[in-house]
Order: C-alpha cells, then sequence, then structure tokens
C-alpha cells in the first residue's frame, strides 16, 4: 500500500502481559517515530529511528518499552508487563528523511493500534 | 524547553461562519510550526507546515495560518467553514530531529 501500516489495529490485553505493536512505513523513508495519544497525556513523542538507529529515545515513559528497526523498513514497539495506565493509540509515523529543518519533513501518519489493558 | 499551547480545548461554529484556532509555542531557536487534522477514525493529516519566509502560510482544505514571532503564535484560520471540517485540530512545532511537540488540540463542532 502507499501508506503507513499499522497492526493490530486493536489489541486487548491483560495487565502484566507483554504486547508487540508493528508499523510499516511508507517504503523509503528513512526516518520513523512513534508516537502515543491518551485522554489524559494528549499526543506524545515516544522514540525516532532513523535508518535503524534510534538517536532519540527520550519520550519512552518506562524500560517496559523498547522498539526496534530492521533492514531500515518496519518497526516494532514492545511494551512488556503492561499496565493499565499504558492504555492508549499507539501512532507510527515516517518521513522521507529527518530532522526538523528541511522540506522533507511532512510525517504521514498510519492509523494506530488502540492498546486496552485490562 | 519547547511547548505548544491550544487554548481552547472547543469550539463550536455554524457552517459557513469563518473559523480561528489558536496556538502558542515557546522555542528558544527558530520555530518549525504545523498544523495537523484528526478527524473521527481517521489518521492525522498534515494542513500545513511554516519553516521560513512568508509569515502567511497556505494549505489545504482551504486553511491558511500565520505566524507571528512578536506574538509567539500560529493561528490557524479558515474562512468559511464545511460540516466536513469537524474534527480535532493539532498544533505542533518540531525541533533537529523532526520529531514533534503536539498542542493538546482544539476538537470544533460544526452547526449546521
Amino acid at each position: 500500500g502507499a501508506g503507513v501500516s499499522q497492526s493490530p489495529s486493536n489489541k486487548v490485553t491483560e495487565k502484566g502481559k507483554d504486547v508487540e505493536l508493528r508499523c510499516d512505513p511508507i517504503s523509503g523513508h528513512t526516518a520513523l517515530y512513534w508516537y502515543r495519544q491518551s485522554l489524559g497525556q494528549g499526543l506524545e513523542f515516544l522514540i525516532y529511528f532513523q535508518g535503524n538507529s534510534a538517536p532519540d529515545k527520550s519520550g519512552l515513559p518506562s524500560d517496559r518499552f523498547s522498539a526496534e528497526r530492521t533492514g531500515g523498513s518496519v518497526s516494532t514497539l514492545t511494551i512488556q508487563r503492561t499496565q493499565q495506565e499504558d492504555s492508549a493509540v499507539y501512532l507510527c509515523a515516517s518521513s522521507l528523511a529527518g530532522g526538523g529543518r528541511t522540506t522533507y519533513n511532512e510525517q504521514f501518519f498510519g492509523p494506530g493500534t488502540r492498546l486496552t489493558v485490562l | 524547553a519547547q511547548s505548544v499551547t491550544q487554548p481552547d480545548i472547543h469550539i463550536t461554529v455554524s457552517e459557513g461562519a469563518s473559523l480561528e484556532l489558536r496556538c502558542n509555542y515557546s522555542y528558544g531557536a527558530t520555530p518549525y510550526l504545523f498544523w495537523y487534522v484528526q478527524s473521527p477514525g481517521q489518521g492525522l493529516q498534515l494542513l500545513l507546515k511554516y519553516f521560513s519566509g512568508d509569515t502567511l502560510v497556505q494549505g489545504i482544505k482551504g486553511f491558511e495560518a500565520e505566524f507571528k514571532r512578536s506574538q509567539s503564535s500560529f493561528n490557524l484560520r479558515k474562512p468559511s467553514v464545511h460540516w466536513s471540517d469537524a474534527a480535532e485540530y493539532f498544533c505542533a512545532v518540531s525541533d533537529s530531529w523532526g520529531k514533534l511537540q503536539f498542542g493538546a488540540g482544539t476538537q470544533v463542532v460544526v452547526t449546521p
């Protein structure tokens, strides 16, 4: 497809379980971002990838959260030992290049994964 | 530290009336500013962006925004609102990595 895709679209899990969320960026986009959207916190940045490296992980809320990107393409966000406060919509975005100072910084967002922790 | 404030959580506007959404930012250097729209059940879509140059920026769907450095503002406007403009609107500022910091959002309701 032409856009950013995320899977699953919805995930319901029990407190304490681990979950993996997947993002497929637009082909050729080198930059990839994860954000989280929740009622209490709004839209928050989690992590940024340039290629397979993550120069900015400052938004990850705890060490239960990790992410990787392989082949400069697909990214997986993993949440271990999920808590109820992790319930949110997790959004992925990709852009042709990273860096806010270029005309290529338009970020294209996926539809998100809605995570519910019971 | 950078921050973005959208003072209005909720705005109701009549179809055909004008719309202005407020955004104030705090940023140490020249800001790079964006407005995004999120329709129900949809992902975020970029309406317009400001990097430099002309302070009045035109975007998609008939929206425009004006960058005012003296007021640290980047307000979004549309002269005549359509029912399809009902959505949540987010102002954002970008750092050097492209990381977006969003405001809390403004929910726009359009009445007939």
